[in-house]
């Protein structure tokens, strides 16, 4: 059960577009449409952004998207504003039966 | 709207034990899978353990395999974690999360936590 790899941080200015990936396997990432992305500011309980690959909960803005090809699954935050400074955090199901998380991005807007 | 609160946190020491518990409001509890998850200070998300709406399925990381058990009271409302043989690792905020649908490992739902400390 190896955590997902995601770099540890990005940045980008307001208005840049910035993407976060998330590699995983064939026993998890790409064996499997059930990749999520939370968001995480500081104090604060994780919130889910993205479902199922590429699907926004109702209430999450539209720049915020989902992707993935073979074992790596895409954020990518759109027209970043300064609200979007959090930590973000993959996840997928795996053949196990279990859930992993990846270890973690720190989003920085400059 | 949905409302996840968990209780029972604190410091333990070492090879101790606690039950964390985690009422639950808003929906159909037992139609819903119900997983824990944990954060260590200053660390990342550590998926712990789920438990089917019967309460019939369980899975756990390899982590915490043997020494922490999951469990539910659909009558109550309420998700439970027994923790035995604590180890100082195991210090984290704990979280209750509902899942989206089914077994999805999508989580739309979380409390606001519970922190255990693991220390002599």
């Amino acid at each position: 059960q190896s955590a997902l790899t995601q770099p540890p941080s990005v940045s980008g200015s307001p208005g840049q577009s910035v993407t976060i990936s998330c590699t995983g396997t064939s026993s998890d990432v790409g064996s499997y449409n059930r990749v999520s992305w939370y968001q995480q500011p500081p104090g604060t309980a994780p919130k889910l952004m993205i479902y199922e690959v590429s699907n926004r909960p109702s209430g999450v803005p539209d720049h915020f998207s989902g992707s993935k090809s073979g074992n790596t699954a895409s954020l990518t935050i759109s027209g970043l504003q300064a609200e979007d400074e959090a930590d973000y955090y993959c996840s997928s199901y795996t053949s196990s039966g279990t859930v992993v998380f990846g270890g973690g991005t720190k989003l920085t807007v400059l | 709207q949905v409302q996840l609160v968990e209780s029972g946190g604190g410091l333990v020491k070492p090879g101790g034990s606690l039950r964390l518990s985690c009422a639950a409001s808003g929906f159909t509890f037992s139609d819903y899978y119900m997983s824990w998850i944990r954060q260590a200070p200053g660390k990342g998300l550590e998926w712990v353990s789920y438990i089917s709406g019967s309460g019939s399925t369980t899975h756990y990381a390899d982590s915490v395999k043997g020494r922490l058990t999951i469990s539910r009271d659909n009558a109550k409302n309420s998700l439970y974690l027994q923790m035995n043989s604590l180890r100082v690792e195991d210090t984290a905020v704990y979280y209750c999360a509902r899942d989206h649908k089914g077994r999805s490992g999508s989580y739309p739902y979380w409390g606001q936590g519970t922190l255990v400390t693991v220390s002599s």
